[in-house]
């Protein structure tokens, strides 16, 4: 019964290299989210999917962020280009379904842009 | 829109003491509402959530809170403080449409011995 998995769970890099975020969801969960938590600050939303499909991506930042989810499992948040400002801890979370309102978060990944 | 303010970014307790955060929020539908309690280099962990029912809702750990809404508030309180409970407590509002969170900035507690 594995929770939530995401790697790395510390990312370090330069500014203007590309990084990947993986989130590993409970299995059979079809909901997934993405949080960004900045320094101080608490979490706020770039991305859920339903299934493979991401109804709502009003909270990425800039076109250098986007995500994708295959087979209803995995997803990948990827940020272009990475900036100083990008450094954070990036939550991801999923659920049984939409509507279910039970998230259970990932531990993060630890972003670092130098 | 739905919204969660947590007033106080810091409180300290004496360890045995009441712990209280707060939490209040706006909302134009009924609201869902969480706490969430994130131990240090780790994932948020659920304390406790109101959908519907009753208004006292007990969580993990020894946490309450109780939803009033005719003062939008969810304050979340433990009778005891341990050692332990030392953390960050997020309180967290459901947007009806998407099931997304929108999450207050958090709250750290400290607690002294």
């Amino acid at each position: 019964g594995a929770g939530v998995s995401q790697s790395p769970s510390n990312k370090v890099t330069e500014k203007g290299k590309d990084v990947e975020l993986r989130c590993d969801p409970i299995s059979g969960h079809t909901a997934l989210y993405w949080y960004r938590q900045r320094l101080g600050q608490g979490l706020e939303f770039l991305i859920y999917f339903q299934g493979n499909s991401a109804p709502d991506k009003s909270g990425l930042p800039s076109d250098r962020f986007s995500a994708e989810r295959t087979g209803e499992s995995v997803s990948t948040l990827t940020i272009q280009r990475t900036q100083q400002e990008d450094s954070a801890v990036y939550l991801c979370a999923s659920s049984v379904r939409q509507g279910t309102y039970e998230q259970y978060f990932g531990p993060g990944t630890r972003l670092t842009v130098t | 829109a739905q919204s969660v303010t947590q007033l106080g970014s810091h409180v300290s307790v004496s360890e045995g003491a009441l712990v209280l955060l707060r939490c209040n929020y706006s909302s134009s539908v009924p609201p869902y509402l969480f706490w969430y309690v994130q131990y240090p280099n780790q994932g948020l962990q659920l304390l406790l959530k109101y959908t519907t029912g009753a208004t006292l809702v007990k969580g993990i750990n020894g946490f309450e809170a109780e939803f009033k809404k005719s003062e939008t508030s969810f304050h979340l309180t433990k009778p005891s403080a341990h050692m332990s409970d030392a953390a960050e407590y997020f309180c967290a509002v459901i947007d009806s449409g998407t099931y997304k969170y929108i999450f207050g900035t958090g709250t750290r507690l400290k607690v002294l011995a």
